[in-house]
């Protein structure tokens, strides 16, 4: 069955400190790969995305996040992080032959000062 | 441009009673989809819609029906509510659906008592 974890529910960091949060899918087929963030108060929105090609790919506040196809993962990565990366982020998945999202259970994300 | 709205913003209703919720997606889109986040939890895709056909269905009961109009808003109706059913309905959109990115409404939030 199609599924996305994330095994983390809360990681508290420090400011500048890196962070790595981790997503795992489930999937008999060829799967795109989504990053959304919700900062408090606000609505969801797209972080970074993997369709194909490059299995590294970033967003332009610093995030990354790599597809690693034979651990079935799309762990998400900051090298320093900021009070204002403070959000709960959701893993998602579509599977490329239907249109169907599935959204992993999301991780809370508090930056420390 | 004005991104996806919703409406009612927040309403409450008993069990057995029936709801419709509306969206409008951002201009130019002609995908819709529709999510249901409980707290604590990632959104679960409810259903999809691209030029007024249904792509894409999730695992709801049949008490949950959704339709896209000409203009491609949308609503989502849900049937004999149930306590369950309480939740924040998110409505996104997007050009075709699937590997776009999706923007997301603000979300309505019902509460079934």
């Amino acid at each position: 069955a199609q599924s996305v974890t994330q095994l983390d529910s809360q990681v508290p960091v420090f400011e500048e400190a890196p962070v790595e949060l981790r997503c795992n899918y489930s999937s008999s087929v060829s799967v795109y790969l989504f990053w959304y963030v919700q900062y408090p108060n606000q609505g969801l929105q797209l972080l970074l995305k993997y369709l194909s090609g490059s299995t590294l790919v970033e967003s332009i506040n610093g995030f990354e996040a790599e597809f690693n196809k034979s651990q079935t993962s799309f762990h998400l990565r900051k090298p320093s992080v900021h009070i204002s990366d403070t959000a709960e982020y959701f893993c998602a998945m579509v599977e490329t032959s239907y249109d169907k999202v599935i959204f992993g259970p999301g991780t809370s994300l508090s930056v420390i000062p | 441009d004005a991104g996806v709205t919703q409406s009612p913003t927040h309403l409450i209703k008993t069990r057995g009673q029936q709801v419709t919720l509306r969206c409008s997606p951002i201009s130019g889109h002609k995908s819709v989809s529709w999510y249901q986040q409980v707290l604590g939890q990632g959104p679960q895709f409810i259903f999809q819609y691209y030029e007024k056909e249904e792509r894409g269905r999730g695992n709801f009961p049949d008490r949950f029906s959704a339709r896209q109009f000409p203009n491609y808003s949308s609503e989502l109706n849900v049937n004999a509510l149930l306590l369950g059913d309480s939740a924040l309905y998110l409505c996104a959109s997007s050009f075709v659906g699937g590997r776009d990115e999706q923007f997301f409404g603000p979300g309505t939030r019902l509460t079934v008592l």
